[in-house]
């Protein structure tokens, strides 16, 4: 069975810190893997990632993705308490299933 | 940008009573999602539809069913709700399959007493 798994589940860390999140996945016929960010209400697209070894940015965030090893990591630099959210990841599959991890809660403290 | 509007933030209802969800996006997406998100559990899939009039089973479709009566509106009905039901509830839409994000409603917290 098709599964995603994210780790840790929840993360508390200090302003300024830098956070490395994790998603490994076991999925038949892997297509892309996203990135969401979800605040109090809506989850929000981060980032796509297709392809190996290429870094997706944008500003502090950044993502990439090792299909050979099955994982894709979401780094945060110079955290601030608006990073403060729960982080989904999800992987779809060629027949065009989608699958979430549990998600990562962050939590950014003053 | 997108929007994509649920009817209600907060919702209870009892037991038994039979309960709508309502989601509506207005950039005239093919694909309509609900999800219901549980802690620990990550979003689920109930169902989903890719077309006015279809739908398909997701994840956890049992004790839930939809509608997608017009392209820009989709439905999920509890039609006897039962205290298990208590959840977020997510609506997502999106273009057609590939390599297409979803993008979500603010949610509907349902609480089923």
């Amino acid at each position: 069975e098709d599964k995603v798994v994210q780790s840790p589940l929840s993360l508390v860390v200090h302003e300024g810190d830098t956070v490395t999140l994790n998603c490994s996945y076991e999925v038949t016929n892997f297509r892309s893997l996203l990135w969401y960010k979800q605040e109090k209400k809506a989850p929000t697209f981060l980032f796509m990632l297709t392809s190996s070894g290429i870094e997706k940015k944008s500003g502090r965030l950044s993502s990439i993705l090792d299909k050979k090893e099955l994982f894709s990591i979401l780094n945060i630099t110079a955290t601030q308490t608006g990073d403060s959210a729960i982080y989904l990841c999800a992987v779809v599959s060629n027949n065009n299933d989608m699958r979430f991890g549990a998600g990562t809660r962050l939590t950014v403290k003053p | 940008d997108v929007k994509v509007t649920q009817s209600s933030r907060y919702l209870v209802k009892r037991t038994g009573e039979k309960v709508f969800l309502e989601c509506v996006q207005d950039m005239d997406h093919e694909n309509m999602f609900w999800y219901r998100q549980d802690p620990g559990l990550g979003l689920r899939l109930i169902y989903f539809s890719y077309d006015v009039k279809m739908k398909e089973k997701g994840d956890i479709p049992e004790g839930y069913s939809v509608s997608r009566e017009k392209k820009e509106r989709f439905s999920l009905i509890l039609e006897s709700a039962s205290t298990n039901q208590t959840s977020m509830y997510l609506c997502a839409s999106s273009l057609p399959w590939g390599h297409q994000p979803q993008h979500f409603g603010d949610g509907t917290r349902l609480s089923i007493l």
